[in-house]
């Protein structure tokens, strides 16, 4: 069983140009999730879909920061301008149901750098 | 709000000996409790997790954890750390009828030859 994609793997951009991070999670899997990482931290969430509707985005930045989930599938999250503090590794996991319980399963990340 | 420590940013041990990673949580209701371990350029990968039953939980590649309620604690080990073991491990909590995940920031585990 294939793993949750991401592309790409690694990102170098120039501040204030925008940045679009994809993510295909494990097949039938309706909980999808895109965490932030900082270095030497742990992941902290940024939004998590169920099927398409973003059911919690509270910790979006939404003034530069989107997402969709179009048709409940794959899931692209998009920055616009980025800026030097948006350097970071963005995980995108996803659960079966998004259950309390249920394993999130991570894919490898996107290791984004903003010079 | 839930919150969870690790204390121990770096642990370091010889190989074949015992390992501990610390985790205390604290959370209004016992929540669910998970360890995950992330190996260098790759994503986070579940070692074991705790949602009811038996309190000493046994996860994958020899870790066990043991959930204290008492002492709000989670803490992972394994008997004989094994050169492969070195890697990043994150304890994380989620409390029942919430559906994320709250990461503490993580231990680096060295194994020394």
């Amino acid at each position: 069983e294939a793993g949750v994609v991401q592309s790409p793997r690694y990102k170098i951009i120039e501040k204030k140009q925008p940045v679009a991070f994809w993510c295909n999670p494990i097949s039938g899997h309706n909980t999808l999730y895109w965490y932030l990482q900082n270095l030497g931290q742990g992941p902290e969430l940024l939004i998590r879909y169920e099927n398409e509707e973003a059911v919690d985005d509270s910790q979006l930045p939404k003034d530069r920061f989107s997402a969709e989930r179009l048709k409940g599938v794959d899931s692209t999250l998009k920055i616009q301008p980025a800026e030097l503090g948006d350097s970071a590794v963005y995980l995108c996991a996803s659960s079966l149901e998004g259950r309390g319980t249920d394993t999130q399963y991570f894919g490898p990340g996107t290791r984004l750098t903003v010079l | 709000a839930q919150s969870v420590t690790q204390l121990g940013s770096h642990v370091s041990v010889s190989e074949g000996a015992l390992v501990l990673l610390r985790c205390n949580y604290s959370s209004s209701v016992p929540p669910y409790l998970f360890w995950y371990v992330q190996y260098p350029n790759q994503g986070l990968q579940l070692l074991l997790k705790y949602t009811t039953g038996a309190t000493l939980v046994k996860g994958i590649n020899g870790f066990e954890a043991e959930f204290k309620k008492s002492e709000t604690s989670f803490h992972l080990t394994k008997p004989s750390a094994h050169m492969s073991d070195a890697a990043e491990y994150f304890c994380a909590v989620s409390e029942p009828g919430r559906r994320a995940l709250t990461f503490g920031s993580g231990t680096r585990l060295q194994v020394q030859p």
